[in-house]
């Protein structure tokens, strides 16, 4: 069964530092999410992502987050300069155009921020 | 605003035992409830939908209009239903939120006890 994939597992860097987070998603999904999960939180929305463009982004999307998808198969997250409080599992999920609730999520990736 | 709650935060019952899961939401509106399930080491995966009112694993949920509420339950717990449950929301195709972006609640912990 298909499954969306997310690289790496788990990403440790400093405090300023940039980093991209990655995601396969499902082939023939087109509607893409990104979502984070800090340690004892809920799991919160960040931006949702449809014909290359984003669809709707939470007030945590802020200008130190930015979205892509360079090839047509990935699709990145991206933290320009990262702050102790972007520690989290970031999730990734994608959607088929039938099903647009049905989200299939990626195993995480494990941000720590030091 | 939209807000889901999940009160307990950790469930115990013994295998056989009923459960019960509760959630309760916050919206104007008739939204889509979801109960997302993830298993230890496993990623989230959807467990069922209000609209589908179908039975998963032997878990039912009933969306309760009056009460805002959509608990989820199963009359005999198994000991491989112990993982995390998730309590989510996503307000109506036709009220702007396009893709399905979605709400969750802070998760119940469930321990099904042999």
């Amino acid at each position: 069964e298909p499954e969306v994939t997310q690289t790496p597992s788990h990403q440790v860097t400093q405090m300023g530092q940039e980093v991209i987070l990655r995601c396969v998603p499902i082939s023939n999904h087109l509607y893409f999410y990104w979502y984070r999960q800090i340690l004892g939180q809920k799991v919160e929305f960040l931006v949702s992502f449809y014909n290359n463009e984003i669809s709707e982004k939470s007030e945590i999307f802020d200008d130190q987050f930015s979205v892509e998808r360079p090839d047509g198969s990935n699709f990145t997250l991206k933290i320009r300069s990262t702050k102790l409080e972007d520690s989290a599992m970031y999730f990734c999920a994608s959607s088929w155009v039938g099903g647009l609730n049905e989200q299939y999520f990626g195993p995480g990736t494990r941000l720590t921020v030091t | 605003a939209q807000r889901v709650t999940q009160p307990e935060k950790l469930l115990s019952v013994f295998k056989g035992a009923p459960v019960e899961l509760k959630c309760n939401y916050s919206y104007s509106g008739s939204p889509e409830l979801f109960w997302y399930v993830q298993y230890s080491r496993q990623r989230l995966q959807l467990l069922l939908r209000h609209i589908s009112r179908e039975s998963i694993k032997g878990f039912t949920a009933d969306l309760n209009k009056g009460e805002t509420s959509f608990h989820l339950k199963k009359p005999f717990a198994q000991e491989e239903d112990s993982a995390m449950y998730y309590c989510a929301l996503s307000p109506p195709l036709d009220r702007g939120s396009t893709l399905g972006r979605l709400y969750f609640g802070r998760g119940t912990q469930l321990t099904v006890w042999p």
